[in-house]
């Protein structure tokens, strides 16, 4: 069976600052990974998605995210946080029927 | 790009009545809907999957006679709430999938936010 763990329920960074959202995942084959944003009251957007590809992908507003096979990690980076990033990250595998299993999410604060 | 509109944004109903929310893909066909609740500072749980014209399939604790599914259209499906009570209160999410990505829902919609008094 699937599954992510996202290890941080709660980041805090300063603007300007790296901000790096854990993630690491269980998976019985080569798994789709997604990551997903969503701000307070609103629905989710993709951010990027790793679908056996570039290890390495790249994807909206400046986030990026690493697919480690040998640590079954897929982290999200971004070089510079900006106040308008804080919000909920989801971290996702995708299941062989194509359902969504969802990590429990985390808080990214941005601080001026 | 892909949109899903997804409406009421918010809505309060009574105890005892009945909530339809509508899940609509814009400007493509989805052949698979997904509808997912959200508890606060909670992640997401998968209620139930759809594809068009078929039954829909609920997870394992979600009650089918409560939670009506209809996707009776490639650019349509509704989630009822039947006899709706606080605990039901939650923010409901759908999204929906098409054939060029492998039936895997990509797109979102914006939430309901039901509250039932």
């Amino acid at each position: 069976a699937q599954s992510v763990t996202q290890l941080d329920s709660h980041v805090s960074v300063s603007e300007g600052t790296p901000v790096l959202l854990r993630c690491n995942y269980s998976s019985s084959y080569s798994p789709s990974l997604f990551w997903y944003v969503q701000h307070p009251n609103k629905g989710l957007q993709l951010l990027l998605k790793y679908t056996s590809a570039a290890t390495l992908v790249k994807g909206i507003n400046g986030f990026e995210a690493e697919f480690k096979k040998s640590e079954t990690s897929f982290h999200l980076t971004k070089p510079s946080a900006h106040m308008s990033d804080a919000a909920e990250y989801f971290c996702v595998v995708s299941d062989e029927g194509g359902k969504l299993i969802f990590g429990q999410g985390t808080e990214l604060s941005v601080k001026p | 790009g892909a949109v899903v509109s997804q409406h009421p944004s918010w809505v309060i109903c009574k105890s005892g009545t009945s909530v339809k929310i509508e899940c609509r893909s814009l400007d493509f066909q989805a052949t698979t809907m997904f509808w997912y609740r959200q508890f606060p500072k909670q992640s997401l749980m998968l209620m139930a999957t759809s594809n068009e014209g078929s039954k829909a399939t609920y997870e394992q604790g979600v009650e089918k006679d409560k939670f009506l599914i209809n996707h009776a259209s490639l650019t349509l499906s509704t989630l009822t709430v039947t006899s709706a009570h606080p605990e039901d209160s939650s923010f409901y999410i759908c999204s929906a999938g098409t054939e060029s990505s492998y039936n895997s829902p990509l797109h979102f919609g914006n939430g309901t936010r039901l509250t039932v008094t």
